[in-house]
């Protein structure tokens, strides 16, 4: 079946200094992908859209110089959250569309990000 | 906008009992719509898949149906099992060729023993 690989699952770091995630397609590629933020007990909240070769297309509300994301590849998509602060504290998880079914997503297992 | 509404928020049901997770869409021009499991600290797991043309899916002891003319979707879990306690999730692309999934905030299931 259709594996999207998120790593790392969980990572502290310090206030100021930049985190990057990983997003991959294992066995499929994936011209789109999508980075959510998830807050304790609340549902998912798109973040952003990851074209491959193309700039990100952010939701409103989303800061682009903040969460940069970059598609280099058919699969790998990356977010860098920059100058992390406590309050992007978060669970982030990504989710690429095809695999399985044309119209199926399938989902990365998450990054837990704790800014100190 | 697409809005997804999911009840009941949680549920507690023993062990070996029948349920049905309700899912209500705003717009019932959808291009399909999937269910999902979240379990805590992880990512979503695809459940079930049904597309547009589709009334329903089964796989294992799920079932999900789809009524786009009432605008409700429902996961039905048969002889439920401590396992199956988790977040259920379904969701809908906003629009054919959007691609991009709108949540309901989940139901928050409990198995007991």
């Amino acid at each position: 079946g259709a594996v999207v690989s998120q790593h790392p699952s969980w990572v502290i770091c310090k206030s100021g200094t930049s985190v990057k995630i990983e997003c991959r397609s294992l066995d499929f590629q994936a011209t789109t992908m999508f980075w959510y933020r998830q807050f304790p007990k609340q549902s998912l909240m798109l973040m952003a859209t990851s074209n491959e070769g193309s700039k990100a297309t952010y939701e409103q509300g989303v800061e682009k110089d903040k969460f940069l994301i970059n598609h280099a590849s058919l699969t790998l998509s990356t977010l860098t959250v920059t100058s992390a602060h406590p309050e992007d504290s978060s669970f982030y998880i990504c989710s690429a569309q095809g695999g399985d079914s044309t119209y199926g997503y399938t989902f990365g297992s998450g990054t837990r990000l704790t800014v100190v | 906008k697409q809005e997804v509404t999911q009840i009941p928020a949680a549920l507690s049901v023993p062990e070996g009992e029948n349920l049905v997770l309700n899912c209500s869409f705003t717009d019932s021009a959808i291009y399909n719509l999937q269910w999902f499991r979240q379990d805590p600290g992880k990512g979503l797991t695809s459940l079930l898949l049904i597309q547009s043309s589709q009334r329903e899916q089964t796989s294992g002891r799920l079932n999900a149906s789809l009524d786009k003319s009432s605008g409700r979707s429902t996961l039905y879990i048969a002889a439920s099992q401590p396992g199956d306690s988790a977040t259920y999730l379904c969701a809908d692309p906003s629009g054919a060729g959007s691609y991009q999934l709108t949540f309901g905030k989940g139901t928050k299931l409990s198995v007991i023993p």
